[in-house]
């Protein structure tokens, strides 16, 4: 188990442009999160899986971002139009199905920077 | 909404001393967890506790949780260099969702 894997570590984009970011989730673990974090902030609940089914959206989460784990499994997210305030670290966790004692795996981030 | 306060936000030690970390959050919840996080790291899970007058204690650290006043402190004894990092504590709201809410973190410094 190498834990929880994101995809790429640093993205440079331009304002307007889409990226997307990957998370591989420990492979036992049904579930999966994204949380976003600015700098000097606690991350931020942005949505997560329950396998493929997304259970849950903050309203932080706006139209322009969108979250797949089609197979149950790695998840994708995607931001479409960014802008200078989407520059963070995006922060993928994993856990297994509650009740459970375990808590959150997360990986080492996706550092945003849009210029 | 739940808000998750901590404090203090920043926090300048001299190795050898004892401090506590507090966290208070606003709504009914038993479960609530402590994260280290190292500068341009990501979250490393330190404790878990699950009820009302859990403690646990790892090495120099050591968490606690009252329920009943919303409260959880993590005691920091005899600080060492190697603990400066930022600490998180975060509430679990809901048995089924594990929507995990998170404090604004205290970063500590510990100096020699």
């Amino acid at each position: 188990d190498t834990g929880v894997s994101q995809n790429p570590r640093h993205k440079i984009t331009k304002r307007g442009q889409n990226v997307t970011f990957r998370c591989d989730p420990i492979s036992e673990h049904n579930r999966l999160y994204w949380y976003r974090q600015t700098l000097g902030q606690g991350p931020e609940f942005l949505t997560y899986f329950q396998n493929e089914a997304q259970l849950e959206k903050s309203r932080l989460l706006s139209d322009r971002f969108s979250a797949e784990r089609p197979k149950g499994s790695f998840s994708t997210l995607e931001i479409q139009r960014t802008e200078q305030g989407d520059s963070a670290m995006y922060l993928c966790a994993s856990s297994l199905t509650p009740p459970t004692n375990s808590p959150l795996h997360f990986g080492n981030g996706t550092r945003l920077t849009v210029t | 909404e739940l808000k998750v306060e901590q404090n203090p936000l920043f926090l300048s030690m001299q190795e050898g001393k004892n401090y506590t970390i507090y966290c208070n959050y606003s709504t009914t919840s038993d479960r609530l967890y402590w994260y280290r996080q190292d500068p341009g790291k990501s979250l490393e899970s330190l404790f878990v506790l699950l009820s009302n007058g859990a403690v646990k204690q790892e090495g120099r650290l050591m968490a606690s949780l009252d329920t009943k006043a919303r409260l959880s402190t993590l005691h920091i004894t005899a600080a060492v260099h190697d603990l400066s990092a930022t600490y998180f504590c975060a509430v679990d709201t809901s048995y089924n969702n594990n929507d995990m809410r998170f404090g604004a973190g205290t970063r500590l410094t510990v100096k020699p």
